[in-house]
């Protein structure tokens, strides 16, 4: 079965506009989970999603925000993007029941000029 | 807060040799996850350890979960170049399943033909 799909896998975007970030979670999948990966902090978890409804939310400013679709299929959106929001952002996909396990996508690359 | 701490944070084996990662929870671990990483891609689902004492493999790669649950290792026997990449262990924060996983920061593994 297909797996966790991230589109677009690279993009450039310039200091202050806003950018949009798509995930598809795999097949039956209800939970879609985000991250940010820097080489300085490493993984951090941004928020979670479940039937269209945000269930946990990291430690990030308001410029981060999310949303999930009745499909399932979620999308981030960075508002006056920063420098520092240069980084890999992953999403995950589960279950959701308890140790489901989640199942990441190839990331999306996104640099900041 | 619960912290993960990997070690080592880098690992340079000639091929053929057997490795072990260490992954150490300041809390007990509910759900601990690996991953394997290339870099700037998506992360790998390896394994996930729930009960104290539980021990897993595929091909040549074994976890544990010690008994008390706060630290879980990942043996590699006879490395292969294949093997190389960044490890990560992942956890389930506070014991719950909302995709809301904390990570260590990995252990950068190359093995040399």
């Amino acid at each position: 079965k297909a797996g966790v799909t991230q589109t677009p896998r690279y993009l450039i975007k310039t200091r202050g506009q806003q950018v949009t970030l798509s995930c598809s979670p795999i097949s039956g999948h209800r939970s879609v989970s985000w991250y940010q990966q820097t080489p300085g902090q490493g993984l951090q978890f941004l928020f979670e999603y479940f039937s269209e409804t945000q269930r946990n939310k990291g430690n990030f400013p308001g410029r981060f925000s999310g949303r999930q679709f009745s499909n399932s299929r979620s999308e981030m959106n960075v508002s006056t993007l920063e420098l520092g929001d240069s980084a890999l952002y992953l999403c995950a996909s589960s279950l959701a029941g308890m140790y489901a396990g989640y199942t990441f996508g190839s990331g999306t690359r996104l640099t900041v000029v | 807060s619960q912290e993960l701490e990997q070690s080592p944070q880098s690992l340079i084996v000639q091929e053929g040799k057997n490795l072990t990662i260490n992954c150490t929870s300041s809390k007990t671990l509910y759900g601990l996850y690996w991953y394997k990483q290339k870099y700037g891609e998506g992360l790998i689902f390896l394994m996930m350890l729930q009960k104290g004492g539980e021990e897993k493999s595929h091909e040549k790669i074994t976890a544990k979960l010690d008994e008390k649950k706060q630290q879980s290792s990942l043996h590699i026997t006879a490395s292969q170049p294949s093997h190389a990449g960044i490890y990560l262990c992942g956890a389930d924060r506070n014991g719950g399943s909302q995709g809301n996983l904390i990570f260590g920061k990995g252990t950068k593994l190359s093995v040399k033909p």
